[in-house]
């Protein structure tokens, strides 16, 4: 079965510093999606960025970023130039079939001004 | 605003009670998910539905839940005979598709309080 594990709770990062947060996931499969979804204070849960696993080429969304690496099962994203309005809880998923994704526990990401 | 509408935001209920949860999905959106999400955790699918087919519905949604989309438009999910532990966070979320590139447009949620 697929998994994926958020090992941090919660980060802090003082504004305009870089902040990595942490996810693996567990599967058997080959092809697959990843992404990484953003949760702000009492706001809808939007998606932050995306990545396919066929493409070696790590994605970028502005100052997002994510290490994909497919062997170790890691995926993590930077997020440059932290700013205010990055606060929020991160949820990495992974895409499973036509319709579902499963999700980590989430982290916590606190900017200090 | 032509986002996920979701109404009520929040419902106190008490036990045994029966609750009725509305959704409104992007009007151009065939695909349609209820999620649960409590506190600390990540959201857990509970059912799926394109255009009016219910064609999933997690093993976590026990009989006393039922979800619908008439016309393939808005969606309700209900539940029955309110227990605590269904206190949460009750997400809906639209997609076009097929095919599905993985993105989900949420709502902001309805809150559940069983007391």
């Amino acid at each position: 079965a697929q998994t994926v594990t958020q090992s941090q709770p919660e980060m802090s990062v003082q504004e305009a510093e870089t902040v990595t947060l942490s996810c693996t996931y567990d599967t058997s499969e080959s092809d697959y999606y990843l992404f990484w979804y953003k949760q702000p204070p009492s706001r809808q849960m939007i998606l932050v960025i995306r990545q396919e696993a066929y493409k070696q080429q790590n994605a970028t969304e502005n100052r997002f970023s994510v290490n994909f690496q497919k062997a170790a099962k890691s995926f993590s994203l930077k997020i440059s130039d932290s700013q205010l309005g990055d606060a929020a809880m991160y949820f990495c998923a992974y895409r499973r079939g036509n319709y579902q994704l499963i999700w980590g526990a989430g982290t916590k990401l606190i900017i200090k001004p | 605003d032509t986002g996920v509408s979701q109404d009520p935001r929040h419902k106190i209920t008490k036990r045994g009670q029966n609750v009725t949860f509305r959704c409104d999905p992007i009007s151009e959106h065939n695909r349609l998910y209820w999620y649960r999400q409590t506190l600390g955790q990540g959201p857990e699918f509970l059912t799926y539905f394109q255009n009016e087919a219910q064609l999933e519905k997690s093993r976590l949604l026990s009989d006393r839940f039922s979800a619908e989309r008439p016309k393939g438009s808005f969606s309700t999910l209900e539940i029955q005979r309110t227990e605590q532990g269904d206190s949460a966070m009750y997400l809906c979320a639209s997609s076009p598709g097929p095919p599905w590139t993985g993105e989900l447009f949420f709502g902001e949620g309805s809150r559940l309080t069983v007391l």
